[in-house]
């Protein structure tokens, strides 16, 4: 059984690109977290999502930065016109059901040039 | 709001050390309680978990506990050894399904 699934590992962008990062739930799980963890911080809880439903974005900057969980295939975190303050690492997290034990996945470390 | 503190924010130990470690939250309305392991660069580890109603959790050498009303949780590692070494994540579920972090305890266990 295959564990929580992040892509791609690493990304390196520009200042002003947009950067995709892509996450895959334990088999089963139907609730989807993303986290960021920024250089000596703790991570802070961004949004959390079910299939084809946003149902917390408390987290989420107002701008530049959305998330989606379409029926079918993974749930994408996007960042539009990335600035330096943007790198950091993203954890995705899955759970069977909410208040469940989350799994987390390797993780994506975004560094903005 | 939730806030998680963890104390100590390290700690060097020798091996074969029993050691706990600390964490505290402010809202003692939680749903659960989770434990995690990171190592450098890597991503976390579920240690264990602990449900509100429940007083402590086990799982090999490590022990957690929670005490709900005072908003605190231990958790505690037997005989540690040098693979023990990584930042432990104590992170609370307030009832809204997402965890609130505390910034973790990095652990040294030195051979």
């Amino acid at each position: 059984n295959a564990g929580v699934m992040q892509n791609p590992r690493h990304l390196v962008r520009r200042r002003g690109q947009e950067a995709r990062l892509r996450c895959s739930p334990m088999k089963g799980h139907s609730h989807v977290y993303w986290y960021r963890q920024l250089p000596e911080e703790g991570l802070k809880f961004m949004v959390y999502l079910q299939k084809e439903n946003i149902i917390d974005e408390s987290g989420m900057p107002k701008e530049r930065f959305s998330a989606e969980f379409p029926k079918e295939g993974p749930s994408i975190l996007r960042i539009q016109q990335v600035v330096r303050g943007d790198s950091a690492a993203y954890f995705c997290a899955s759970s069977p059901e909410g208040y469940n034990e989350q799994f987390f996945g390797p993780g994506t470390r975004l560094t903005v040039l | 709001k939730q806030e998680v503190t963890q104390i100590p924010a390290a700690l060097s130990v020798p091996e074969g050390e029993n050691l706990v470690l600390n964490c505290s939250f402010t809202d003692s309305a939680i749903y659960n309680l989770q434990w995690f392991r990171q190592d450098p660069g890597k991503g976390l580890t579920s240690l264990l978990l602990i449900q509100s109603s429940q007083r402590e959790q086990t799982s090999g050498r490590l022990n957690a506990s929670l005490d709900k009303s005072s908003g605190r949780s231990t958790l505690y590692i037997a005989a540690s050894q040098p693979g023990d070494s990584a930042t432990y994540l104590c992170a609370v579920n307030s009832g809204y399904s997402t965890l609130t972090f505390g910034k973790g305890t990095m652990l040294l266990v030195s051979p």
